[in-house]
């Protein structure tokens, strides 16, 4: 099965930028998802298709894709930003939804 | 305004069959865009897909999951619904209904989210 790993934790200080990588084989030949947490809510997707935004979500947040890494980087970190963070993709030779283990940012 | 709902009972006993409905409000169930999926995340731990159906009853299921989840749609209510069997402890976690842009042939990702329905296994 495809595995998809995460650091558990990066730690940044408000104003400063945040990457969140997301290691997997061949990685950059899919497409990667990545969703927002904080506790006790639902994810939310903050980036998909690699390096596309949903409405709403400030332009803060960017992703990259290519080789073996995926990167989410949030730029000028905002106390608001603290929260888990997961990487997704559909591995299309199995049909399954993978998600990485999951980065917990913290906001000094 | 889409809205994803989930509702089922918040304790259940070991051996017995969770089951879960997803009430879509907003947006038609058999538009042909989308997968509707299922996952979960047991407490202090990360989130774990379980399956996702198209409307026309095509489905994708989890392997370490396969035998024991049955994900099915009621388009005439446009809802969809989880029964689990056989559960143990093991199966206590927060579960999410969710809407997932995809064809026929495969999903993607989750774009909208119910906000979760907590699920105790327990005598």
């Amino acid at each position: 099965s495809y595995v998809l790993t995460q650091p558990p934790s990066v730690s940044v200080a408000p104003g400063q930028t945040a990457k969140i990588t997301c290691g997997g084989d061949n990685i950059g030949s899919k497409s990667v998802h990545w969703y927002q947490q904080k506790p006790g809510q639902a994810p939310v997707l903050v980036v998909y298709d690699d390096r596309d935004r949903p409405s709403g979500i400030p332009e803060r947040f960017s992703g990259s894709n290519s080789g073996n890494t995926a990167t989410l980087t949030i730029s000028r970190v905002e106390a608001g930003d603290e929260a888990d963070y997961y990487c997704q993709v559909w591995e299309s030779s199995s049909d399954h939804q993978v998600f990485g283990g999951g980065t917990k940012l913290t906001v000094l | 305004h889409l809205q994803l709902q989930e509702s089922g009972p918040g304790l259940v006993k070991p051996s017995e069959t969770l089951t879960l409905t997803c009430i879509v409000s907003g947006d038609s169930i058999t538009s042909g865009d989308y997968y509707w999926g299922w996952l979960r995340q047991p407490p202090g731990k990360g989130l774990e897909w379980i399956g996702s159906i198209f409307y026309t009853g095509n489905t994708f299921y989890t392997t370490s999951l396969k035998g024991r989840v049955t994900i099915s749609v009621d388009t005439s209510k446009n809802q969809f619904s989880l029964n689990l069997n056989s559960v143990t402890a093991a199966d206590t976690a927060v579960y999410y209904c969710a809407r997932q842009p995809g064809d026929y042939g495969s999903a993607s990702h989750c774009d909208h989210w119910g906000q979760g329905t907590l699920v105790t296994v327990s005598s």
